[in-house]
């Protein structure tokens, strides 16, 4: 079985400031996952993608990723936050290959003081 | 434009009512989920299918019945049997097998028992 923890439910940085959250993962497989974010009452957009290779993945809007398997994580960072990245952002897994249904976290809500 | 289509954006439901949300996509994905929102718990996964006239249940199932009569379509039914049926329904779809693929999700349905 596979889950997602979301460490931190609400996040706030200063506008300009690093973003960090934090995503911790179990799977009995190799995993593949993924960063999502999520505007008020929208469905969820792709951030970012790791599949396999390179363990640093770049995605839109800045954000990138990197996966740590000694660590069973998958953080995102973003060097220098803005406004319009105020959001609810998901990780999740997935097992790929015919089973791509996501296993998500429960999401953590990044606030952007001005 | 390609992509997924939910409908209605906001349904109210009576005490009792069963009520169907409609997902179309026109992506010519073979996969198609329904998950379910509610703050703080993140998405959890009701059913998905991976082919025309199959599907399964996925964590959350119980008080909720889907069909896949044509690949484009996956409509939910919330039944009277689900208790708490007020949340946030998001429908997805994926590309199966062939490496790993990302979902791509409608707008999202907002359900609310009146």
């Amino acid at each position: 079985a596979q889950s997602v923890t979301q460490l931190g439910s609400h996040v706030s940085v200063s506008e300009g400031a690093l973003v960090l959250l934090r995503c911790n993962y179990s799977s009995s497989v190799p995993p593949y996952l993924f960063w999502y974010v999520q505007y008020p009452n929208q469905g969820l957009q792709l951030l970012l993608k790791y599949t396999t290779g390179a363990t640093l993945v770049k995605g839109i809007n800045g954000f990138e990723a990197e996966f740590k398997k000694s660590e069973t994580s998958f953080h995102l960072t973003k060097p220098s936050a803005h406004m319009s990245d105020a959001a609810e952002y998901f990780c999740a897994v997935s097992e790929g290959f015919g089973n791509e249904k996501l296993t998500f976290g429960t999401g953590t809500r990044l606030t952007i003081i001005p | 434009d390609g992509g997924i289509t939910q409908s209605p954006k906001y349904l109210f439901r009576k005490e009792g009512q069963n009520v169907t949300l409609s997902c179309e996509q026109n992506l010519n994905h073979d996969a198609m989920y329904w998950y379910r929102q509610d703050p703080g718990q993140g998405l959890r996964l009701i059913y998905y299918s991976q082919i025309v006239n199959d599907f399964q249940k996925g964590d959350i199932a119980e008080g909720y019945s889907v069909s896949r009569e044509k690949k484009e379509s996956f409509p939910l039914t919330v039944t009277s049997a689900q208790k708490n049926p007020t949340a946030f329904y998001l429908c997805a779809s994926s590309i199966l097998g062939g490496g790993v693929t990302e979902a791509f999700f409608g707008q999202g349905t907002r359900l609310t028992v009146v």
